[in-house]
């Protein structure tokens, strides 16, 4: 069985300071990764995704993820924060192949202090 | 414009009614999906499709129903078995199965 753990709940920062949101998964076989970014009242938006290959992976609104394996960890980064960046972030992980499953971890709601 | 479209956005229903929400995708995906979300909770998967005329239960199917006719469309009926139906509902499609999923807008379901 495949799961995600995502670390706080709520996470505050200040403008301009570094984003840091925690993701650990557990899966039987290579997982492929996911972080999502939810805003009020609106569905799920893609930010990055982790398949196969280079193990740094960039996506939208300059925010960027590290999958490292030893650590079954897939923390969500952005050099500096910017007021739009509040919203929901979600965690999601599938074992590829056969498994159509796509499992969420219970989201983390980050806050941007001005 | 390729996209998921759902609706209504809100949607209010009397005790001991059947309401169906609307998911349409353009994006010609074969598989289509259905989440609840609660405050807290995350999302929880509803049910699934892969494929035109069928459709799996995932972990929180009791008391909703769907169908999948058409490719571009999977509609979602909660029945009057489901009896805490209040939350937001998201529709979502992707290319195959265990790949990235994109999301409609939700649809906000209220019981009067």
């Amino acid at each position: 069985a495949q799961s995600v753990t995502q670390l706080g709940s709520h996470v505050s920062v200040s403008e301009g300071a570094l984003v840091l949101l925690r993701c650990n998964y557990s899966s039987s076989v290579p997982p492929y990764l996911f972080w999502y970014v939810q805003y009020p009242n609106q569905g799920l938006q893609l930010l990055l995704k982790y398949t196969t290959g280079a193990t740094l992976v960039k996506g939208i609104n300059g925010f960027e993820a590290e999958f490292k394996k030893s650590e079954t960890s897939f923390h969500l980064t952005k050099p500096s924060a910017h007021m739009s960046d509040a919203a929901e972030y979600f965690c999601a992980v599938s074992s590829g192949g056969s498994n159509y499953k796509l499992t969420f971890g219970k989201g983390t709601l980050l806050t941007v202090n001005p | 414009d390729g996209g998921i479209t759902q609706s209504p956005k809100y949607l209010f229903r009397k005790e001991g009614q059947n309401v169906t929400l609307s998911c349409e995708q353009n994006l010609n995906h074969d598989a289509m999906y259905w989440y609840r979300q609660d405050p807290g909770q995350g999302l929880r998967l509803i049910y699934y499709s892969q494929i035109v005329n069928d459709f799996q239960k995932g972990d929180i199917a009791e008391g909703y129903s769907v169908s999948r006719e058409k490719k571009e469309s999977f509609p979602l009926t909660v029945t009057s078995a489901q009896k805490n139906p209040t939350a937001f509902y998201l529709c979502a499609s992707s290319l195959s199965r265990g790949r990235a999923q994109y999301f409609g807008p939700g649809t906000r379901l209220l019981v009067l």
